[in-house]
């Protein structure tokens, strides 16, 4: 099992839609939980973090969290052209190092 | 503040070449991150330094791969020996704490071992 496991795509969504990528990690002791955006022949970008369950909004961009369920979700509401790339989800165990997920490729279509 | 600079942007080498990456982290910040990654993959932790002291190298990290951070500044990775499998964008990053607040990333070297 991968520590940090999320679809590969592509999700491909309509322009204005919510597109939703969600993430699962299997260290129930992970502390935070990061979500990068990554365009295709550059290097990632964060672009949100949350650290306990619940929801964090930020703009367009809203993370979920459930410790539960072991399992994190980027929601991005009005999906514009401009948000298609790929999306990696990180966790920190609570050591020095983050650990990714493959992440996944998100298509906004006009 | 000019972010996280790598140098070069890309380098293509023959097979059994040694090659040298810098990396400049963000002033303040006392951690540096090496990472790795391939098309399709997402980054694969290689190594980590807080200041000049290189806390933990990843198994991935083979006796070819060196890396150095003298006096807590810049840092650098050397590859000896290519290989083919070598070929693959290497990242670095840095922040200001235990990456609690998650990391800042360069641009990136891109690597091509022909």
């Amino acid at each position: 099992q991968k520590e940090v496991e999320q679809n590969s795509g592509p999700l491909s969504v309509p322009e204005g839609a919510i597109a939703s990528l969600n993430c699962t990690y299997s260290d129930r002791g992970s502390q935070s939980f990061f979500w990068y955006r990554q365009y295709s022949g550059k290097s990632p970008e964060l672009i949100m973090s949350i650290y306990s369950n619940g929801d964090k909004e930020d703009g367009r961009f809203t993370a979920q969290l459930n410790k539960a369920s072991q399992y994190v979700s980027l929601l991005i509401r009005d999906s514009q052209p401009s948000d298609s790339a790929t999306y990696l989800c990180a966790v920190n165990k609570g050591t020095d190092k983050l650990i990714f997920g493959t992440g996944t490729r998100l298509q906004v279509f006009p | 503040d000019t972010g996280v600079s790598q140098d070069p942007r890309h380098k293509i080498t023959k097979r059994g070449q040694n090659v040298t990456f810098r990396c400049d982290p963000i002033s303040e910040h006392n951690r540096l991150y090496w990472y790795r990654q391939t098309l399709g993959q997402g980054p694969e932790f290689l190594t980590y330094f807080q200041n000049e002291a290189q806390l933990e190298k990843s198994r991935l990290l083979s006796d070819r791969f060196s890396a150095e951070r003298p006096k807590g500044s810049f840092s650098t990775l050397e590859i000896q020996r290519t290989e083919q499998g070598d070929s693959a964008m290497y990242l670095c990053a840095s922040s200001p704490n235990r990456g609690d607040y998650g990391y800042t990333f360069g641009s990136g070297t891109r690597l091509t071992v022909v």
